[in-house]
C-alpha cells in the first residue's frame, strides 16, 4: 500500500517563497507527482520526478530524495492566484499496468497581500 | 476541446435510490479512473479501468459498479446510495506514464 504525509495548511504572503513538503511510504515507487487544486475546480497536473534532483517549471520547482522517501513543491514568486490546494501523489503500476495514482492529503495555501 | 466531461454536475439523491455518473473523454487516452474527494481530504480511488474491457477496483471500492462502456466512456454506478457516499465525484483519464487529465467533478449529497 501506499500512504502520504503533508501539512495541511500553509501561509505566505505575495511575492514570496513557499515550500510544501511531502513524505511517502510505498511498497513500489514509480515516481511523484504534483497536481493543484483551485476551490470548486478539478485538480490539474502541475509536475512530476521520477528521479533525485530537482525539477523547474517556471516559478514552480519540485524536488526528489528517493533514498528519504521524501519531496517538496517550491513556489516562488507568490501570486494571489497561487491560493489553493496542492496533492502529491505516488504512482503505483497496478494490477493491470495502469497508471494509478495515490493521492496525500492535500496542502492548502493561503497566499495574503 | 472538450478534455474530460462529466455528468451531471450535481445531483441529490434520498437513501437507497440508484444513479450512474457519466464520464467521456475526447483524447484517445486507454486509462480511465474514477476518484471520490470528501472535505478536507485527498483524492481516493475508487475504480480504473487500464483500458478497454479491462477494471479494477482501488482503495474504496464497496457500493460502486463501473462499465468501461468503450475506449471514450466509463461509467460509475450507485446501486443503492447511502449517507456516507456524499462526496464530489472526479473522473479523470490517462495514458500510462503520463499525467491524469480530470474532469469537472459530480457534487453527490445523499440524504
Amino acid at each position: 500500500g501506499q500512504s502520504l504525509e503533508q501539512p495541511s495548511e500553509v501561509t505566505a504572503v505575495e511575492g514570496a517563497i513557499v515550500q510544501i513538503n511531502c513524505t511517502y511510504q510505498t511498497s513500489g515507487f514509480y515516481g511523484l507527482s504534483w497536481y493543484q487544486q483551485h476551490d470548486g475546480g478539478a485538480p490539474t497536473f502541475l509536475s512530476y520526478n521520477a528521479l533525485d534532483g530537482l525539477e523547474e517549471t517556471g516559478r514552480f520547482s519540485s524536488f526528489l530524495s528517493r533514498s528519504d522517501s521524501y519531496g517538496y513543491l517550491l513556489l516562488q514568486e507568490l501570486q494571489m492566484k497561487d491560493s489553493a490546494s496542492y496533492f502529491c501523489a505516488v504512482r503505483d503500476l497496478g494490477n493491470n499496468a495502469g497508471n494509478m495514482l495515490t493521492f496525500g492529503g492535500g496542502t492548502r495555501l493561503m497566499v495574503k497581500p | 476541446n472538450a478534455g474530460v466531461t462529466q455528468t451531471p454536475k450535481f445531483q441529490v439523491l434520498k437513501t437507497g435510490q440508484s444513479m450512474t455518473l457519466q464520464c467521456a473523454q475526447d483524447m484517445n487516452h486507454n486509462s480511465m479512473y474514477w476518484y471520490r474527494q470528501d472535505p478536507g481530504m485527498g483524492l481516493r480511488l475508487i475504480y480504473y479501468s487500464a483500458s478497454e474491457g479491462t477494471t479494477d477496483k482501488g482503495e474504496v471500492p464497496n457500493g460502486y459498479n463501473v462499465s468501461r462502456l468503450n475506449k471514450r466512456e466509463f461509467s460509475l454506478r450507485l446501486e443503492s446510495a447511502a449517507p456516507s457516499q456524499t462526496s464530489v465525484y472526479f473522473c479523470a483519464s490517462s495514458e500510462v506514464n503520463s499525467p491524469l487529465h480530470f474532469g469537472n467533478g459530480t457534487r453527490l449529497t445523499v440524504t
